[in-house]
């Protein structure tokens, strides 16, 4: 079946621009994960949702970045006035309930 | 991943048995241990999970030491397509969600 997908798969933007990263998990999975992955670095948790539970925001690294999951399904991670220290790989996963993730292919950002 | 020890590197020769060790000599009795793998640019791929039985499934098997201090991932007949970063890590199945990978082991599958 359909694995996670993500799009764009790259995404090129200046310095203080927003950008909106998406998310599509597999059908009928209850949970959804965002993550980043810097060049050569591990994987970095930034939020959590599962259900109609409150999400789990607590690995968002500043107040510009927020997410959102609509009907229980697709998932948009937007960052505000992106910085430099922004580029990074942006990883979504989702998985039934809270068990094995399945990863999408990521969105690979680069901020000039 | 702090709880897990794996070779920083090994290489393996097409078509022959990948077997990677994970050391987990602190694994509490309700945490699982999880294996993924990154090939190069791509995101992380389940491979195998497991308790305290072996498991088996189309990718790999999963063998766990009686006293589950310690596990290794089988890949039966290794390709090129299998070159990656290999993590092992310990988790508690549904409440531990925030996945983190430690250095893992770089294989190399070899024509």
């Amino acid at each position: 079946g359909a694995g996670v997908s993500q799009s764009p798969s790259n995404k090129v933007t200046e310095k203080g621009k927003d950008v909106e990263l998406r998310c599509d998990p597999i059908s009928g999975h209850t949970a959804l994960y965002w993550y980043r992955q810097s060049l050569g670095q591990g994987l970095e948790f930034l939020i959590y949702f599962q259900g109609n539970s409150a999400p789990d925001k607590s690995g968002l690294p500043s107040d510009r970045f927020s997410a959102e999951r609509t009907g229980g399904s697709v998932s948009t991670l937007t960052i505000q006035r992106t910085q430099q220290e922004d580029s990074a790989v942006y990883l979504c996963a989702s998985s039934l309930l809270s068990r094995e993730q399945y990863f999408g292919p990521g969105t690979r950002l680069t901020v000039t | 991943d702090a709880k897990t020890t794996q070779p920083p590197s090994m290489d393996c020769a097409e078509g022959r048995a990948a077997n990677l060790p994970c050391n987990h000599s602190t694994i509490s009795g309700n945490e699982y241990v999880y294996w993924y793998r990154q090939i190069h640019s791509q995101g992380p791929q389940y491979i195998i999970h497991g308790l305290k039985n072996n498991e088996t499934n189309e990718m790999a098997s999963l063998i766990i030491t009686e006293d589950r201090k310690s596990s290794t991932l089988i890949l039966p007949h290794a390709t090129l397509r299998d070159t990656a970063v290999y993590y092992c890590i310990v988790r508690v199945d549904r409440n531990d969600y925030k996945l983190s990978f430690g250095a893992g082991t770089t294989v190399t599958v070899r024509a």
